[in-house]
């Protein structure tokens, strides 16, 4: 069965525009999480889509949304980008969600923003 | 509000046992400890996940106290391909739920 896979995998911004992260889950799987990884405040939760709606949301401004597909692939979208979101994004997929079930990584998204 | 804490470092030899512990505070009895691994270059892989006591996989255990305060990674003679860093997670399902990642444990593994 493919893992999870994440395109692109490396990403070059400047400050002020916009990215769009994708991720497709394992087949059969309904959950997508997205989460933040940098060197000063390591992972960090983003969002939690199930069956197309957000579910679970952490502490991040509206400048990072996301959304679902009735295929359960995900997209991860930031609007007017700052330094301070360089960072590798990753998401994850499960069965049934964040709650319970155990989570399958992808190999992330390096977003670098000039 | 919930905060995990695990040392930053640890180092050992071929072989031996390491102990990872991950102090987390403020966590109810519907809140689950989970540990993972990362590679560099790589997402996390789930390594063991448990609510209380004992919970023991083909790779490693995991042991949690009964004040649930803390929990312990336990790797069972380790070898080179472990070296990586352990992150310890508690999803809180407390009025909804949120996720608290330790800073993870740089394990250096030599022979």
């Amino acid at each position: 069965k493919a893992g999870v896979t994440q395109t692109p995998r490396y990403l070059i911004k400047t400050r002020g525009q916009q990215v769009t992260l994708s991720c497709s889950p394992i087949s059969g799987h309904r959950s997508v999480s997205w989460y933040q990884q940098t060197p000063g405040q390591g992972l960090q939760f983003l969002f939690e889509y199930f069956s197309e709606t957000q579910r679970n949301k952490g502490n991040f401004p509206g400048r990072f949304s996301g959304r679902q597909f009735s295929n359960s692939r995900s997209e991860m979208n930031v609007s007017t980008l700052e330094l301070g979101d360089s960072a590798l994004y990753l998401c994850a997929s499960s069965l049934e969600g964040i709650t319970t079930d155990t989570q399958y990584f992808g190999p992330g998204t390096r977003l670098t923003v000039l | 509000l919930a905060k995990t804490t695990q040392p930053i470092s640890m180092d050992s030899y071929e072989g031996q046992e390491v102990n990872i512990t991950c102090s987390h505070n403020n966590i109810a009895t519907n809140d689950y400890i989970t540990w993972y691994q990362q590679f560099p270059s790589q997402g996390p892989r789930f390594i063991i996940q448990g609510y209380k006591t004992k919970v023991t996989n083909e790779v490693a255990s995991l042991f949690i106290p009964a004040d649930r305060k803390s929990s312990t990674l336990s790797l069972p003679r380790v070898s080179l391909s472990d070296t990586a860093v352990y992150y310890c997670l508690v999803v809180l399902n407390q009025a909804g739920t949120a996720l608290i990642f330790g800073k993870g444990t740089t394990l250096s593994v030599s022979s």
